[in-house]
């Protein structure tokens, strides 16, 4: 069964650096998400990409963040200047085009922010 | 704000018992409804998922919606200690590209 795989699947940053997580969303899917879980909270949504542009944003993505599509098949988050506060599990995920269809969540990547 | 609300748990149920799971939601133009299961560590793994009111099974899981009463429940029939988690009621928000607001899930333990 195909499935949305991210790397790395933990990464470790000073604070004040820049971190690029990747994601590669299933292939037919056409609607791609990062989400964020900071440790015992729930999951929130961060950023929608659909036709190579984010359709909707969170309060949370500001300025620091953003998100690409640079060929076919990655899609990624880059956090720019990271903040203790953005150490989190950071979850990509892709659906197929119509309203009702669920969303498919890779397995994750642990940011950690030294 | 819109929001998702489920009882934190733990729900604790003995094996081959039914565990019931509960979340209401205070968007009333919500249209789509998912239940994803995660445990702890690793990421949310869709389970269910239903739009229309009535009930919706898939072996031995029922989900259950109505709108009137913005309220949506999981069933989990024959218990088994490998369902222990932490089950996320998700609402696809109305209009917009389908965010999902999540609730912030029930423990659930089922013991032997």
């Amino acid at each position: 069964e195909p499935e949305v795989t991210q790397t790395p699947s933990h990464q470790v940053t000073q604070m004040g650096q820049e971190v690029i997580l990747r994601c590669v969303p299933i292939s037919n899917h056409l609607y791609f998400y990062w989400y964020r879980q900071i440790l015992g909270q729930k999951v929130e949504f961060l950023v929608s990409f659909y036709n190579n542009e984010i359709s909707e944003k969170s309060e949370i993505f500001d300025d620091q963040f953003s998100v690409e599509r640079p060929d076919g098949s990655n899609f990624t988050l880059k956090i720019r200047s990271t903040k203790l506060e953005d150490s989190a599990m950071y979850f990509c995920a892709s659906r197929r085009y119509g309203s009702n269809q669920p969303q498919h969540f890779g397995d994750g990547t642990r940011l950690s922010i030294l | 704000q819109k929001e998702v609300e489920q009882n934190s748990g733990p729900l604790s149920v003995p094996e081959g018992a039914i565990a019931s799971l509960n979340c209401t939601y205070s968007d009333r133009g919500s249209q789509s409804f998912f239940w994803y299961r995660q445990y702890s560590g690793k990421s949310p793994e869709l389970i269910m998922f239903i739009y229309s009111n009535g009930d919706k099974e898939d072996g031995r899981f029922t989900a259950q919606l109505n709108k009137a009463s913005q309220y949506v429940s999981l069933l989990i029939r024959d218990s088994q200690p490998s369902d222990s988690a932490t089950y996320l009621c998700a609402v696809n928000t109305a209009g917009g590209y389908n965010k999902l607001i999540f609730g912030a899930g029930t423990r659930l333990a089922v013991h032997p």
